[in-house]
């Protein structure tokens, strides 16, 4: 089936670097991916996303590419914060039936070292 | 927070027994989406009602059923617990079926 998958399960970074975390898909009919931002005890918030017809899109200190010829999508966190440590997913939206279904990967886990 | 309340936060079941999850939507929003996010992995789809009627269904089997009421809230019922059913359960809401969707907090369910 389907799946939406990332390359690293967690990412330790220094606080003022930049963060990437990568995502591979394999739904090319998804309509559009988003990333979301799940704290300990906390459901997934909304971080950014992307339509299928974009390459980029830039949020405040958050940027998403989106690469369609090697289905690849990244997030880039500018100047990482320690309020930025938590669970990252990446998902793709497809229409199925007449729903609209968020199809997750397993997430990777980052860790801001002050 | 997005406004998207559940309830109850965590609970505790045993193997067989039912449990009914309750998620009140966004003010103004008439989808909700249910999903199972077991410990260490991203969310799954389990289905979505709009306008009170079921609107897609993942892989989950028919002892996962829902209700939607006129005022947008839901339930999630689960029949015949198993062991594997333990996880977090997430409702999140939509203005409409394809739009962003908000997410709850989630309801823990621990099935001894």
């Amino acid at each position: 089936g389907e799946s939406v998958g990332l390359h690293l399960p967690t990412l330790s970074v220094q606080e003022g670097d930049n963060s990437i975390i990568n995502c591979a898909y394999s739904n090319s009919a998804s309509d559009y991916f988003i990333w979301y931002k799940q704290e300990s005890g906390k459901g997934p918030q909304f971080i950014i996303d992307i339509r299928s017809n974009m390459d980029k899109r830039q949020g405040q200190r958050v940027t998403v590419l989106l690469n369609k010829t090697v289905k690849h999508l990244s997030l880039q966190i500018a100047a990482t914060q320690p309020g930025d440590s938590a669970v990252y997913f990446c998902a793709e939206a497809s229409s199925w039936a007449g729903s609209y279904q968020l199809t997750f990967g397993k997430g990777t886990k980052l860790s801001v070292i002050p | 927070e997005t406004g998207v309340t559940q309830s109850p936060t965590h609970l505790i079941k045993t193997r067989g027994q039912q449990v009914t999850l309750r998620c009140s939507s966004q003010s103004g929003h008439n989808t909700v989406s249910w999903y199972q996010q077991a410990l260490g992995q991203g969310p799954q789809f389990i289905f979505q009602y709009y306008r009170e009627e079921e609107n897609g269904r993942g892989n989950f089997p028919p002892r996962f059923s829902g209700l939607q009421f006129p005022n947008y809230s839901s339930e999630l019922n689960v029949n015949a617990l198993e062991l594997d059913d333990s996880a977090l359960y997430l409702c999140a809401s939509s203005v409409d079926r394809d739009n962003e969707q908000f997410f709850g907090p989630g309801t823990r369910l621990t099935v001894l």
